[in-house]
């Protein structure tokens, strides 16, 4: 069974300051993987996915297929980057997510 | 945007009694829903994948007949909570997919049984 962990519960980094959240999954196939944020009092929202090879918000993701890593990354946060980030898995497109135990990322002033 | 709303998004109900979520995409068709179970400070645990107009289809160790699940139409899917136990408390998060295949979240409904 697919298998998605996020090791850091909780990032805390000054503004300014480059952020690298860690995500690594466990799948025998070739799978997709996005990246999800949540907002304080806000639903869950697609930040990025790794087909799309998009740099959303100054956010990027390189999956590594060797490392089975799929890390996010941005050179500078910003206090309005404080969220909830979460790593998801699908086998194939239109297949059900799983989602990792998420980051908590604060970014102080 | 694609929206996706759940009602209600609070509930408190008693031991033994059912409660209903519902769960809309507002301005688009979704042919597949998710329903996912979120515990204080955890993950998102997928429960069930809602298709149109067919049995859901559940993940291990999700109970069927205490997690009904019902999609009638192209824009709606409830989950029922059938003789609900206090250990049922907790945050339940629809998704509705869009083609081509993005999930799209609703704000969650925070289920407390007493």
């Amino acid at each position: 069974a697919q298998r998605v962990t996020q090791p850091e519960k909780l990032l805390s980094v000054f503004k300014g300051a480059p952020v690298e959240l860690k995500c690594n999954y466990s799948y025998s196939g070739s799978p997709e993987l996005f990246w999800y944020v949540q907002y304080s009092r806000q639903r869950l929202q697609l930040l990025l996915r790794h087909i799309s090879r998009e740099s959303i918000k100054g956010f990027t993701a390189d999956l590594n297929k060797g490392e089975t890593s799929f890390h996010l990354k941005k050179p500078f946060a910003q206090e309005e980057d404080s969220a909830m980030y979460y790593c998801a898995l699908s086998k194939a497109a239109g297949n059900k997510l799983t989602f990792g135990g998420g980051t908590r990322v604060l970014v102080k002033p | 945007g694609a929206v996706v709303s759940q009602h209600p998004s609070w509930v408190i109900c008693k031991s033994g009694t059912s409660v209903k979520i519902e769960c809309r995409s507002l301005d688009f068709q979704a042919t597949t829903m998710f329903w996912y179970r979120q515990f204080p400070k955890q993950s998102l645990m997928l429960m069930a994948t809602s298709n149109e107009g067919s049995k859901a289809t559940y993940e291990q160790g999700v109970e069927k007949d205490k997690f009904l699940i019902n999609h009638a139409s192209l824009t709606l899917s409830t989950l029922t909570v059938t003789s609900a136990h206090p250990e049922d408390s907790s945050f339940y998060i629809c998704s509705a997919q869009t083609e081509p295949y993005e999930q799209y979240f609703g704000p969650g409904t925070r289920l407390t049984v007493t």
